[in-house]
């Protein structure tokens, strides 16, 4: 079975400049979540969708974070203008269930913000 | 809010035992343990669902004690490839979302 796909696994762009970040999750999973993770701040949880529709974004820094889950098996995580203050590793991660469920973790998206 | 983990960092060798706490100022609905490895992605180890649940796996096993708000993972008699970060990872009754900590570093020394 494969786990959690995302994509790219490393970026590297200039400040200002569009990143999107893919993620496909585990087949029959119905809830995904984005983390971003950073020495500083840890794993910190930007949004989680259920069945498709996002139900907390709380987490996301600012206007310039968006993202969409259009169907059950993709969603993307866009951040447009970039700043370096974004360079992190983006995890994407599904589960059977937003709630008690384990969460199966992608490996992860390094992205670098020059 | 995070839970709060304590200690930050543990050095141990080949088979000493460790214990991680993880503590919320909300009450608990759960507490979620994972591991992670330099470089890869958070590993499932447990989740607790009630209070006063024990679970274990292995070595490494974990309580919640849902008055204190509170959950340690016990690491015995722990081996080279227990080394990463332990982040305790908590869903409060009043809010679905899961918040990890800021984990635990934990090396084991030969």
């Amino acid at each position: 079975d494969a786990g959690v796909i995302q994509s790219p696994r490393h970026e590297v762009t200039e400040m200002g400049q569009e990143v999107t970040l893919r993620c496909k999750p585990i087949s029959g999973h119905n809830s995904l979540f984005w983390y971003r993770q950073t020495m500083m701040r840890g794993l910190e949880l930007l949004i989680y969708f259920n069945n498709n529709v996002p139900i907390d974004d709380s987490g996301m820094p600012e206007d310039r974070f968006s993202a969409k889950m259009p169907n059950a098996s993709f969603s993307t995580l866009k951040i447009q203008p970039s700043e370096p203050r974004d360079s992190a590793v983006y995890f994407c991660a599904s589960s059977f269930t937003d709630r008690d469920g384990e969460l199966f973790f992608g490996e992860g998206s390094r992205l670098t913000v020059l | 809010q995070q839970p709060v983990q304590s200690p930050q960092a543990v050095i141990l060798r080949e088979g000493e035992d460790a214990v991680i706490n993880c503590s919320s100022s909300k009450a608990l609905y759960s507490v979620h343990w994972y591991r992670q490895k330099h470089g890869e992605a958070p590993v499932f180890l447990m989740i607790l669902l009630k209070g006063g649940e024990q679970k274990g796996h292995d070595k490494i096993s974990a309580s919640f004690n849902e008055k204190k708000q509170q959950s340690s993972l016990y690491l015995t008699a722990s081996q080279l490839s227990y080394s990463g970060t332990y982040f305790c990872g908590t869903e409060w009754v009043a809010a679905r979302q899961l918040t990890f900590g800021s984990g635990t570093q934990l090396t084991v020394l030969p």
